[in-house]
């Protein structure tokens, strides 16, 4: 089952310029997380929100959760070429098992 | 250095034959996942265990086989009966059960002869 859906599919940025990236889900959650994944490798645990959270920041990192919208966003302020790779948005279905959306690729052209 | 490891990094299989990917932790995590990822897509959830000796199918087991007899480690096995194994497999771990973080290795591509 696919829970999260991201959005874009694709994006493409100049560094410094920043990044958003959405994520909708379907089923009440726990928590929603983003990962990161480079090309060719595992995934890289970024940030949770749990659901009575509305906003959180780490680093460069902005998530906001809406759960009234099911729906999550992850904003990468003054991007870098280090931040081309791909995100994930996962929720807690029923409290138990990550389901993975299909993630959105990012590219940051220097 | 904790994380977790898997091997090998590609691993080819033949017509008929089964092949068992590796995935040992060093973290004391007591949850392991196997995931599935094809091109363009997100992780598709293959088996997962909470607990030694015990696991779960996830939502794509048809084809794989897994075992826990060891906290740190849970092979995972694609059998003859997965008609299309080609993909980018990964495996995961977690301190509890419910929807935790995960730590991931860092993958095995299998493809087929």
């Amino acid at each position: 089952s696919q829970q999260g859906e991201e959005d874009p599919q694709a994006l493409s940025i100049q560094e410094g310029e920043n990044a958003t990236m959405n994520c909708s889900y379907k089923t009440s959650i726990n928590n929603l997380q983003w990962y990161r994944q480079n090309s060719g490798r595992g995934l890289v645990h970024l940030i949770l929100i749990r659901s009575n959270e509305r906003e959180k920041h780490s680093g460069r990192l902005r998530v906001t959760l809406d759960t009234s919208k099911k729906s999550s966003s992850l904003l990468i302020t003054a991007s870098r070429a280090a931040d081309t790779a791909s995100y994930f948005c996962a929720t807690d279905e029923y409290g138990n098992k990550l389901v993975f959306g299909a993630g959105t690729i990012l590219r940051v052209k220097s | 250095d904790g994380g977790i490891t898997q091997s090998p990094k590609y691993l080819f299989r033949k017509e008929g034959q089964n092949v068992t990917l590796s995935c040992e932790q060093n973290l004391n995590h007591d949850a392991m996942y196997w995931y599935r990822q094809d091109p363009g897509q997100g992780l598709r959830l293959i088996y997962y265990s909470q607990i030694v000796n015990d696991f779960q199918k996830g939502d794509i087991a048809e084809g794989y086989s897994v075992s826990r007899e060891k906290k740190e480690s849970f092979p995972l096995t694609v059998t003859s009966a997965q008609k299309n194994p080609t993909a980018f497999y990964l495996c995961a771990s977690s301190m509890g059960q419910r929807g935790e973080k995960l730590f991931f290795g860092s993958g095995t591509q299998l493809s087929v002869l």
